[in-house]
């Protein structure tokens, strides 16, 4: 089984919808990440979470919201999806046992129409 | 601010030959440094990394890279390329305290022609 889930994998939508993408970790770490990833563009972080009450945001939170429920889970709202926010979706975890690396899912391609 | 450039977005090699993937960053102090390979539909999966030792480390799948501060550069290299190797290498960049906030580059994509 994989140490990072991510649901759904694949998600079309329509503007002004609200979606929800989560994630899973079997890992055991302490911190998760969303990251978007658009051609060209890289890896940009959207929010990072140290523990369930230590959300912070990353470089490009507009327009997105997270709730970590539990260690194990950490999940990326879009409260009203707008079609530029077509793009992969990874999680990922990490902490002290993985000495500063971190670890991703297998990513959620989201289209907003 | 951090920034980390992979000046190449596309590289072709045929299997068997050489490869070297070029990453360059800016930062003021000796960052830490990852390799990452994303393959086609997969998350991604880190090769290697660097945070300080031996600025010549050794990855999974073959690769290495080498950490040059003078260059401030940290370029992948494999000696024989496989057909599985194709796929899109991330170099990424972190502060030494504060590792939670990866840098990434736009990333490169290799093609393997057999």
């Amino acid at each position: 089984d994989a140490d990072v889930t991510q649901t759904p994998r694949n998600r079309i939508t329509k503007t002004g919808k609200r979606i929800m993408l989560e994630c899973s970790q079997t890992k055991g770490h302490d911190r998760m990440y969303w990251y978007r990833q658009d051609p060209g563009l890289g890896l940009r972080l959207i929010y990072y979470s140290f523990d369930v009450k230590d959300i912070n945001k990353g470089e490009i939170s507009d327009g997105y919201s997270v709730s970590r429920q539990a260690q194990a889970k950490f999940s990326l709202s879009l409260e009203s999806a707008i079609p530029n926010q077509t793009a992969l979706y990874f999680c990922a975890t990490s902490d002290f046992s993985s000495e500063e690396t971190q670890y991703f899912g297998p990513g959620t391609r989201l289209l907003v129409l | 601010a951090q920034s980390v450039t992979q000046p190449d977005i596309h590289i072709t090699v045929s299997e068997g030959a050489s490869l070297e993937l070029r990453c360059n960053y800016s930062y003021g102090a000796t960052p830490y440094l990852f390799w990452y390979v994303q393959s086609p539909g997969q998350g991604l999966q880190l090769l290697l990394k660097y945070f300080s030792g031996d600025t010549l480390v050794q990855g999974i799948k073959g690769f290495e890279a080498e950490f040059k501060r003078s260059q401030s550069s940290f370029n992948l290299r494999k000696p024989s390329v496989h057909w599985s190797d194709a796929a899109e290498y991330f170099c990424a960049v972190a502060e030494i305290y504060n590792t939670d906030k990866l840098i990434f580059g736009t990333g490169t994509r290799l093609q393997v022609f057999p």
